[in-house]
């Protein structure tokens, strides 16, 4: 079983759709992230969670909620989304936040496609 | 501007060839981490270095830090198809902040 499982795989959804992502850690990390990876840009960082307590929001538009009920699972809610929100979207754990030796673990994301 | 700079952006070479791939900044780093991708996956970390001028080895990967701590550099001697992916340097600044990436294809 790998260490951070993301489902779904692939989701495809309109604009008028709601849904949700979720990330589930088996590492017993302390903090979970929410990644957003595009064609040829850098991994974009939108949420970051301590201890099931948000510390982290870059300017992430209202469209994406995120919600962790324990350290262990992270969703990322979607409604009203826009085609240029189609990308890969990764969740990550670390033992703690920003520890030189505290490297992130990945899942292997979900692919988006807003129609 | 993006905070990280990698390049190249693609590279494409024959099985056997060596290859130098470079992660640069204008900001100092704590450390400095790199990751590889393989497609349909996350990133998955290789090695992290943390001291200025630091080299460390991972089979015919050679990892090296800037002494001033602002660059990385990846170098792979005799690459192999199994080295294709997208190679991640991310830097920590606090938090950790990413490069594009360089994507590498190693022919056989």
């Amino acid at each position: 079983e790998t260490g951070v499982t993301q489902t779904p795989r692939h989701l495809v959804m309109g604009m008028t759709n709601k849904k949700s992502l979720k990330c589930e850690q088996h590492l017993g990390h302390n903090a979970m992230y929410w990644y957003k990876q595009s064609a040829k840009k850098p991994l974009e960082l939108m949420f970051v969670y301590n201890f099931k307590e948000q510390t982290e929001n870059n300017s992430v538009p209202s469209r994406f909620s995120p919600e962790c009920p324990n350290s262990s699972h992270l969703f990322l809610h979607l409604h009203t989304l826009q085609p240029e929100d189609s990308a890969l979207y990764l969740c990550a754990s670390s033992q703690e936040i920003g520890g030189s030796y505290s490297p992130l673990h990945f899942g292997n994301g979900t692919r988006l496609t807003v129609t | 501007t993006q905070l990280l700079e990698q390049s190249p952006q693609f590279l494409s070479i024959q099985e056997g060839e060596n290859l130098t791939v470079y992660c640069n900044s204008s900001s100092v780093f704590s450390s400095l981490q790199w990751y590889r991708q393989e497609p349909g996956e996350g990133p998955v970390l290789l090695v992290t270095v943390v001291t200025g001028g630091e080299v460390k080895k991972l089979k015919r990967l050679t990892f090296q830090f800037g002494d001033a701590r602002k660059d990385s550099s990846l170098h792979i001697t005799a690459a192999q198809p199994g080295d294709t992916g997208l190679y991640l340097c991310a830097g920590v600044f606090g938090d950790m902040r990413f490069g594009a990436g360089t994507r590498l294809t190693v022919k056989p």
